[in-house]
């Protein structure tokens, strides 16, 4: 079955402690992209990768690394997690990333609580 | 970033009623895409209309776009409760990222 999965789904840690929620596709895309989704501020994009080893900043990168060494897998690294990175996170891949090859595939979302 | 802007923030219905969503946009775009999500799951992509298509149907979805209104609504027709779920509308423009607005929520009663 073709899927984005996303691990953990559930998080709750502490301020400073580095975490790490992973990301994989089986769909062979291209393009891979996290977002944070917070109440009335809608989808914002963290960072995406065009392919492997090329990855650039999105809208709210602050806080956040990702690497791309593989194909499949996107991880998103919080190295000190602050509260204000309590959020609902993404993982998102496509084809690529214009024309009609940027429809995006969704992971089912990490909750994530810094305390 | 330029964003789209769905309206209205929040739409109630009864079961059979038609449901319309509008998003605007900023600047020029390749293509509009409109997205459903469940509550707190993942997106799922509904629809994709290029700059040059003005209306495209996909089951009971009807998706038009005004390029000179920066404009594109989203029309389900004969809703259902499992309809209920936030509509989001994303714009490609040219660039690496699509940019989502920030949603309707519609709620479907039977």
């Amino acid at each position: 079955e073709a899927q984005v999965t996303q691990n953990p789904r559930y998080l709750i840690t502490v301020t400073g402690k580095k975490l790490t929620v992973t990301c994989s596709q089986n769909m062979n895309h291209e393009y891979m992209s996290w977002y944070r989704q917070d109440p009335g501020l809608g989808l914002r994009q963290i960072y995406y990768s065009m392919n492997v080893e090329v990855t650039d900043k999105g809208d709210v990168p602050e806080g956040y690394k990702v690497s791309r060494k593989e194909k499949r897998n996107f991880p998103l690294i919080l190295e000190s997690p602050s509260p204000n990175q309590t959020s609902l996170y993404f993982c998102a891949s496509s084809l690529g990333s214009g024309g009609s090859y940027n429809e995006q595939f969704f992971g089912p979302g990490t909750r994530l609580t810094v305390l | 970033s330029q964003q789209g802007e769905e309206d209205p923030q929040a739409l109630s219905i009864q079961e059979g009623e038609n449901a319309t969503m509008n998003c605007s946009y900023k600047t020029s775009i390749n293509n509009l895409q409109w997205y459903r999500q469940n509550s707190g799951r993942g997106l799922v992509h509904l629809i994709l209309i290029r700059s040059n298509e003005r209306e495209k149907h996909s089951g009971r979805l009807r998706v038009t776009l005004d390029t000179s209104k920066k404009s594109s609504s989203l029309l389900i027709t004969a809703s259902r409760a499992a309809d209920t779920a936030s509509y989001f509308c994303a714009t490609d423009q040219a660039g690496t990222a699509l940019i989502f607005g920030k949603g309707t929520t519609l709620s479907v009663s039977s």
